[in-house]
């Protein structure tokens, strides 16, 4: 069976500053994985997905994710955090046909 | 064209009433999932549709829970005699493809559904 688990509720950072969500998974085969982004009152965006090729994935605004089978990791970075990032985060990984499995979700606060 | 969308987008159901969630998927998406978001947490699957076949319902909690896609494309949840451990949002993603686990779920602004 496969899970995820998102090593933190919250994370604060202000504006500038780098960016860091954990994110450790488990699965029984090679997964795809993914970076959801999810603002208040909208919809889930997804930001960035592994599914095998490089294992250095670039996603939108700025947002990259390293896989790292040793690890069984897919921590999300970026170099400098803007107010807009401010939003709820979801690490997700999927099995074959199957559906995705999500985290529990990181709170991103970003300062001034 | 246009996204995923849900309706109602916010829902107040007295518990023991039946409510009904209705899904618009892009035009043309074959998968589509329906996924259940407690306060707090991520989002959970309840089932998903190839087309107009039900090909996976493991999720859904229990027999008062039931969707349906007749023509394979808008989708209904419906959940009978309402509890209040029902209350949540309702997520509803569609996929261009046959699901295969690499391919980008598009998800709506889902469902609000509150039971008092």
């Amino acid at each position: 069976a496969q899970s995820v688990t998102q090593l933190d509720s919250h994370v604060s950072v202000s504006e500038g500053t780098p960016v860091l969500l954990r994110c450790n998974y488990s699965s029984s085969y090679s997964p795809s994985l993914f970076w959801y982004v999810q603002h208040p009152n909208k919809g889930l965006q997804l930001l960035l997905k592994y599914t095998s090729a490089a294992t250095l994935v670039k996603g939108i605004n700025g947002f990259e994710a390293e896989f790292k089978k040793s690890e069984t990791s897919f921590h999300l970075t970026k170099p400098s955090a803007h107010m807009s990032d401010a939003a709820e985060y979801f690490c997700v990984v999927s099995e074959g046909y199957s559906t995705l499995t999500f985290g529990k979700g990181t709170m991103l606060l970003v300062s001034p | 064209g246009a996204g995923v969308s849900q309706s109602p987008r916010y829902k107040v159901a007295k518990r023991g009433q039946d409510v009904a969630l209705r899904c618009d998927p892009i035009s043309g998406h074959v998968s589509l999932f329906w996924y259940q978001q407690a306060l707090g947490q991520g989002p959970e699957f309840l089932t998903y549709f190839q087309n107009e076949a039900q090909l996976d319902k493991s999720g859904l909690p229990s027999d008062r829970f039931f969707a349906e896609r007749p023509e394979g494309s808008v989708s209904t949840l419906k959940i009978q005699r309402t509890q209040q451990e029902d209350s949540a949002v309702y997520l509803c993603a569609s996929s261009l493809v046959v699901a295969s686990g690499s391919h980008e779920q598009y998800f709506g602004p889902g469902t609000r559904l509150t039971v008092t």
